[in-house]
C-alpha cells in the first residue's frame, strides 16, 4: 500500500534551517510529483511547492522563494524540503503529499506530518 | 495568485442532516478543484478531485459539483465520523492555494 513516511519532530532556533524528509513506498517514486504543505497550529493549510522526482523540476509559492529548497534523492527514493530563516511563525507542521496522476493535481496520499518548533 | 474563499467558516449540524459547503475562486479554475477532510492531529484526506470525482474509498454520501469559479461539497446524510474541517484547493495554477477551511461541528 502507498505510504509516505516523514522524518521526526524538530526544535530549531530562530534564524536556523530545517530539512524534512519524506520517504514514499508502495509506488514508483519517480512517477509522481511530491508537494509540500504546511499548517500552523489551529490554522489552515498552506501550499508551499512541489517537485518532480523524475526531473528535479520544482515550483514554489512566491512567499517561500529564496527560502525553500525541494530536492529528491532517487537512489533512496526520498524527497526533502529545506526551509531557511526560520521564525516563530515557522512553528508549524509540514506535510508531504503525492500528486495523483491525470493532471488534476489532487493530493491523494499524505505523510503523517513533521512538527517543527521554533524557539529561542 | 488565485484566491479561494470558503463559506461558511463554521457550521453546526446534526447526524443525518444534509450539509453543503461552498468554495469560490477569484478567477476561473475550470474544474481544477479538490476537497479534503481533516480531523484534529491528522493529515488531510482527499475526498473529491476535479470538482466532482469521488476519490476511491470515500463514501457515496459525499459529492462535489461546480466549475469555473463556484463549487460545492455536499454530504447527503451526516455520520458521526464526518465532523471535521473541510478544505478546498484549486489546482489550476501555481500556487495551488487552499481555502481557509470550514469547521463542521456537532449541533
Amino acid at each position: 500500500q502507498v505510504q509516505l513516511v516523514q522524518s521526526g519532530a524538530e526544535v530549531k532556533k530562530p534564524g536556523a534551517s530545517v530539512k524534512v524528509s519524506c520517504r514514499p513506498s508502495g509506488y514508483a517514486f519517480t512517477g509522481y510529483y511530491i508537494h509540500w504543505v504546511r499548517q500552523a497550529p489551529g490554522q489552515g493549510l498552506e501550499w508551499m511547492g512541489r517537485i518532480n522526482p523524475n526531473s528535479g523540476d520544482t515550483n514554489s509559492a512566491q512567499k517561500f522563494q529564496g527560502r525553500v529548497t525541494m530536492t529528491c534523492d532517487t537512489s533512496i527514493g526520498t524527497a526533502y524540503m529545506e526551509l531557511t530563516g526560520l521564525t516563530s511563525d515557522s512553528t508549524v507542521v509540514y506535510y508531504c503529499a503525492r500528486e495523483m496522476r491525470g493532471g488534476v493535481r489532487g493530493l491523494d496520499y499524505w505523510g503523517q506530518g513533521t512538527l517543527v518548533t521554533v524557539s529561542s | 495568485d488565485i484566491q479561494v474563499t470558503q463559506s461558511p467558516s463554521s457550521l453546526s449540524a446534526s447526524v443525518g442532516d444534509r450539509v453543503t459547503f461552498t468554495c469560490r475562486a477569484s478567477q476561473t479554475i475550470r474544474s481544477y478543484l479538490n476537497w479534503y477532510q481533516q480531523k484534529p492531529g491528522k493529515a488531510p484526506k482527499l475526498l473529491i478531485y476535479a470538482a466532482s470525482s469521488l476519490q476511491s474509498g470515500v463514501p457515496l454520501r459525499f459529492s462535489g459539483s461546480g466549475s469555473g469559479t463556484d463549487f460545492t461539497l455536499t454530504i447527503s446524510s451526516l455520520q458521526p465520523e464526518d465532523f471535521a474541517t473541510y478544505y478546498c484547493q484549486q489546482s489550476y495554477s501555481s500556487p495551488y492555494t487552499f481555502g481557509q477551511g470550514t469547521n463542521l461541528e456537532i449541533k
